[in-house]
């Protein structure tokens, strides 16, 4: 049972390239969420799926898509990276959406210079 | 709208001495409260959360917080703290009106001295 897992753990793009994070997790969670985490900020929502099926914007959704795959997969993509979206992203998941405890991926660092 | 404040961005205590983390929160409605754990590197764990039960929530490590509703604290302490508890601490409010989106404080880094 590994949980929550990203690829890849580390990122170095140029500005304008793109890529895509990947998550997975294998607690048949329904919902599962990405956040970025910058120094003194916490961490922020980018997008969240409620279900299989939907997704919808968090705070901070500008510049970034999401996929949910299937019900284990939740991925991330950066179309045209730019220098501001260097960050730590976290991927999570729960049983249902809000107010019961999340589950963390162990992260990936992304720089974009 | 929710929000959360750590009052502190650096603790500093001395290995065996109490530890003492401090959080407020704003929310509309009762809120679920929780604090996680992120050690250096790594992903967040949870460490307690309080959802309308027990207003003293006890977590792993020895780690306990007290939901307050008259003053909107849930701060998190330890009876004694340890080498191995160095780590960011982050304290998270979520609520109906938000949602039930979580809503992070800005985080508090404890340092241990031994």
């Amino acid at each position: 049972n590994a949980g929550v897992t990203q690829t890849p753990k580390f990122q170095v793009l140029k500005t304008g390239q793109s890529m895509t994070l990947q998550c997975a997790q294998d607690m048949n969670h329904n919902s599962m969420y990405w956040y970025r985490q910058d120094p003194g900020m916490g961490l922020r929502l980018i997008y969240y799926s409620a279900s299989e099926g939907t997704t919808d914007k968090g705070e901070v959704p500008n510049g970034y898509n999401v996929s949910r795959l299937n019900k284990r997969e939740f991925s991330l993509r950066l179309e045209s990276a730019a220098p501001s979206q260097t960050s730590v992203y976290f991927c999570a998941s729960s049983g249902r959406t809000g107010g019961i405890a999340q589950y963390f991926g162990p992260g990936t660092r992304l720089t974009v210079t | 709208a929710q929000s959360v404040t750590q009052l502190d961005s650096h603790v500093s205590v001395s290995e065996g001495t109490p530890v003492l983390l401090r959080c407020n929160y704003s929310s509309s409605y009762s809120p679920s409260l929780f604090w996680y754990v992120q050690h250096p590197n790594k992903g967040l764990q949870l460490l307690l959360k309080y959802t309308s039960a027990a207003t003293l929530v006890k977590g792993i490590n020895g780690f306990e917080a007290e939901f307050k509703k008259s003053e909107t604290s849930f701060h998190l302490t330890k009876p004694s703290a340890h080498m191995s508890d160095a780590a960011e601490y982050f304290c998270v409010v979520s609520d109906r009106n938000a949602g039930n989106m979580l809503t992070f404080g800005g985080g508090t880094r404890l340092m241990v001295k031994p």
